[in-house]
């Protein structure tokens, strides 16, 4: 079955500083990975994809992700923070043979001035 | 395209009763999601429709939870005789059938029961 671990509930970093979200996947066949972002009270946005395609995925708002085979990771870097990137951001994984898709824990993000 | 479109937004509900939420998914996506995410926690898989035939159902959906999309459009979740334990938010999601597309959500209904 598939599964992602999100290694840390919670990151603090300073306005400016680079964010590392770390994502790691257990699946029996290439996965398709996915990052979400969540504000309070609202849905899942998507921010960035991985379906086989470039290795190094860019998304929205300056977020991109690298998907590594050999250490079976997926983890979410900014150059640089900003105020408004605090949320709880959501790894996801599903397949071509999957009808779900599968959520790790999530990790909040605190963006500090 | 107005999205996803959950409602209600809020629910309070005291124990024991039922609740129904309705979702409207983007109008040319054929697939249909429910998730369950509870404080601290990622969403949970409950159940997916495929047009209006409901393909999957995770076991986290007891006997107390039905979903339905008749006609392949919205879809509703009804939870019968409520416990303190489904409160949660309910999240509704969509997509065109490809997976690697990835899911638009809705903003979800947020019940407590009381």
């Amino acid at each position: 079955a598939q599964s992602v671990t999100q290694l840390g509930s919670h990151v603090s970093v300073s306005e400016g500083a680079l964010v590392l979200l770390r994502c790691n996947y257990s699946s029996s066949v290439p996965p398709y990975l996915f990052w979400y972002v969540q504000y309070p009270n609202q849905g899942l946005q998507l921010l960035l994809k991985y379906t086989s395609a470039a290795t190094l995925v860019k998304g929205i708002n300056g977020f991109e992700a690298e998907f590594k085979k050999s250490e079976t990771s997926f983890h979410l870097t900014k150059p640089s923070a900003h105020m408004s990137d605090a949320a709880e951001y959501f790894c996801a994984v599903s397949d071509p043979y999957s009808n779900d898709m599968r959520f790790g824990a999530g990790t909040r993000l605190t963006v500090k001035p | 395209d107005t999205g996803v479109s959950q409602n209600p937004r809020h629910k309070i509900t005291k124990r024991g009763q039922n609740v129904t939420f309705r979702c409207d998914p983007i109008s040319e996506h054929n697939r249909l999601y429910w998730y369950r995410q509870t404080l601290g926690q990622g969403p949970e898989f409950l159940t997916y429709f495929q047009n209006e035939a409901q393909l999957e159902k995770s076991r986290l959906l007891s006997d107390r939870f039905s979903a339905e999309r008749p006609k392949g459009s919205f879809s509703t979740l009804e939870i019968q005789r409520t416990e303190q334990g489904d409160s949660a938010m309910y999240l509704c999601a969509s997509s065109l059938g490809w997976e690697r597309a990835g899911y638009t959500f809705g903003s979800g209904t947020r019940l407590t029961v009381v």
